[in-house]
């Protein structure tokens, strides 16, 4: 079966280190999602990407934030300047239709800032 | 808030009762949709209904939808302990690409 794969699974770094976690989303999908859960609560909508472009984003989706897709497959979200906020398990999402289409998540990479 | 809230927070039931959750929600909505967290996993989409249908089922699953009052509930039946799990609803926004979640329900299904 089909599925989003995020890479890596767990990334330490040091406060003010950029940070690019990566995702694969599922192949015929048009739509990306990036979403933020610090632990043990809520999921957090970050930005929405479609045809090359973000769509919409959250207000914590600020300057230090920005996503790619630098090729067919990938999808990345940069942090530039890390702060000790930013720990979380970051969700990578597709789907392939907009308004009734299911996301599809992927295992998450978990962000631990030092 | 992103978008809605939901309640309980948390609920535990013996296996074989029933567990219901609510959510509220604010904007307009094409559709809502229910899905599962296992601890440290990502979310797995459980069931989707339109802001046209009032209730739909799937398999122990039962979902209401009420556009009016913007909430939304999800009945699970027969629980077992595999259904421990956060659940959580999601707005799909009318004319936008935007999918909130809800706060999630952590559910305990006690064997």
């Amino acid at each position: 079966e089909p599925e989003v794969t995020q890479t890596p699974s767990h990334q330490v770094t040091q406060m003010g280190q950029e940070v690019i976690l990566r995702c694969v989303p599922i192949s015929n999908h048009l739509y990306f999602y990036w979403y933020r859960q610090i632990l043990g609560q809520k999921v957090e909508f970050l930005v929405s990407f479609y045809n090359n472009e973000i769509s919409e984003k959250s207000e914590i989706f600020d300057d230090q934030f920005s996503v790619e897709r630098p090729d067919g497959s990938n999808f990345t979200l940069k942090i530039r300047s890390t702060k000790l906020e930013d720990s979380a398990m970051y969700f990578c999402a597709s789907r392939a239709d907009l308004g009734t289409g299911e996301l599809f998540f992927g295992e998450g990479s978990r962000l631990t800032v030092l | 808030s992103q978008q809605g809230e939901e309640d309980p927070q948390a609920l535990s039931i013996q296996e074989g009762e029933n567990a219901t959750m609510n959510c509220s929600y604010k904007t307009s909505i094409n559709n809502l949709q229910w899905y599962r967290q296992n601890s440290g996993r990502g979310l797995v989409h459980l069931i989707l209904i339109r802001s046209n249908e009032r209730e739909k089922h799937s398999g122990r699953l039962r979902v209401t939808l009420d556009t009016s009052k913007k909430s939304s509930s999800l009945l699970i039946t027969a629980s077992r302990a595999a259904d421990t799990a956060s659940y959580f609803c999601a707005t799909d926004e009318y004319n936008f690409n935007k999918f909130y979640f809800g706060s999630g329900t952590k559910l305990n299904v006690k064997p």
